[in-house]
């Protein structure tokens, strides 16, 4: 089974508006972190957000929050008033475990968001 | 504060050919680790580094192999290149390893193997 699942190959957001990234998971480890990034056209991958398995709020950095929902294994990825250069790559991933060695992350297939002017 | 840094930003290389590509992490951050992506495999975990020991290996041939330095610097090696080797390798730091910290990733070294 994959670890890291995203449906949505491709996306599309009016400029301003909010849009929503799915992204489901599976793991039996119940220590487990779950990040999402940015890769625009250039290559490098840009860290947005981070939800640990325990922590009971929703993570928000700035325009980006994750809704996780840990009894359906989601960590959806929303970003609010969408700009022109949120355009790029986005990959959900997951470490599973905190113990030394751990920082193997698995990643999802990615979803590319394009803003429309 | 500087960021991942990887060098070369691009390689061309011919199959038979061994290449080695360089990471100098975050400054304070002890763990590297390598990643390869490509259109058809995506992003796949290559091995972590910590404090100058392997800690982790991804599902990778013996071609493929790395070493990290006392001041955290990390190098990757691929020997007797194939076409299949063609990729964008990504570097990843973070202060420790296995734990809640967050990796940041460099701009990556996209190799072509002709």
């Amino acid at each position: 089974a994959q670890k890291i699942t995203q449906t949505q190959p491709g996306m599309f957001v009016q400029e301003k508006e909010a849009v929503t990234l799915d992204c489901t998971y599976d793991t039996s480890d119940p220590s487990y972190g779950l990040f999402w990034y940015k890769q625009p056209s250039s290559g490098e991958m840009i860290f947005l957000i981070y939800q640990g398995s325990y922590d009971q709020q929703n993570a928000t950095e700035g325009r980006y929050s994750l809704n996780f929902q840990k009894a359906r294994k989601s960590a959806n990825l929303v970003i609010s008033a969408s700009q022109l250069g949120d355009s790029a790559m986005y990959f959900c991933a997951m470490r599973e475990g905190i113990y030394p060695g751990a920082n193997n992350l698995f990643f999802g297939t990615g979803t590319r968001l394009t803003v429309i002017p | 504060k500087a960021g991942v840094t990887q060098t070369p930003r691009y390689l061309i290389k011919t199959r038979g050919q061994q290449v080695t590509l360089s990471c100098s992490p975050i400054s304070g951050h002890r763990s590297v680790s390598w990643y390869q992506q490509t259109p058809g495999q995506g992003l796949q975990f290559l091995f972590e580094y910590f404090s100058e020991t392997q800690r982790n290996k991804g599902n990778f041939p013996g071609r493929f192999s790395g070493r990290q330095f006392s001041n955290s610097r990390s190098e990757m090696n691929v020997s007797t290149l194939e076409l299949g080797d063609s990729a964008l390798y990504l570097c990843a730091s973070s202060l420790e390893s296995g734990a809640v910290s967050p990796l940041h990733f460099g701009n990556g070294t996209r190799l072509t193997v002709t």
